[in-house]
């Protein structure tokens, strides 16, 4: 079982459409990351949670660390948003700390 | 404000070969780390640098090096090449060591033949 999972692996919207994406992990965690990656490969970070709610225009990102669970919501869902969704966490601490990542979430928005 | 430069973007060798891959950071950002993305993998963490020292490192073999330099930039090495080391290999880097947002480079693409 991998220590960090997403749900769906897989989603298809309609443009404007409300969008939530999973994230589950079994490690306590000092953070944890929301990342972007579009085709081509380069990656850009959205969020880092460590407690709490952030909102960052139409994304918004939540965490429940009790309940070892984050999710990632794109509200009015645009064709751009279309991309992989990755969730990564950081455990450990000292020289085994490290970063660990979700197999991610391919997202397409359909205009 | 530049963002995170890697090079070669692009790199095609042979096993048996090794391969120098070098990033440079967000100008006053101290940590540099290094993940292979491989479509069966995925994402994996390779290394963290910060300050010239190697903080933590991932499950990799020992034939995976790397280095910091004092302006930051990083370096990252791999002896010996086998097929399955073809990936994209991303760094990232941040203010702060084990904490921060991560600024991600447009990684480079290895081709082991």
């Amino acid at each position: 079982k991998n220590e960090v999972e997403q749900s769906p692996q897989n989603l298809t919207a309609q443009e404007g459409e409300f969008i939530t994406i999973n994230c589950s992990y079994s490690v306590g965690i000092s953070a944890l990351h929301w990342l972007q990656q579009h085709p081509g490969g380069g990656i850009v970070s959205l969020f880092m949670l460590s407690s709490g709610k952030k909102k960052h225009g139409r994304l918004i990102a939540t965490i429940n660390i009790q309940e070892k669970h984050s999710s990632l919501h794109i509200t009015a869902s645009h064709p751009r948003d279309s991309a992989v969704y990755i969730c990564a966490v950081r455990y450990g601490s000292g020289a085994t700390n490290k970063l660990i990542f979700g197999t991610g979430t391919l997202l397409a928005v359909q205009p | 404000k530049a963002g995170v430069t890697q090079t070669p973007r692009y790199l095609i060798k042979t096993r048996g070969q090794q391969v120098t891959l070098s990033c440079s950071p967000i100008s006053g950002h101290r940590s540099v780390s290094w993940y292979q993305q491989t479509p069966g993998q995925g994402l994996q963490f390779l290394f963290e640098y910060f300050s010239e020292t190697q903080r933590n490192k991932g499950n990799f073999p020992g034939r995976f090096s790397g280095r910091q330099f004092s302006n930051s930039r990083s370096e990252m090495n791999v002896s010996t090449l086998e097929l399955g080391d073809s990936a994209l290999y991303l760094c990232a880097s941040s203010w702060g060591t084990y904490t921060g947002e991560l600024f991600f480079g447009e990684g480079s693409r290895l081709t082991v033949l």
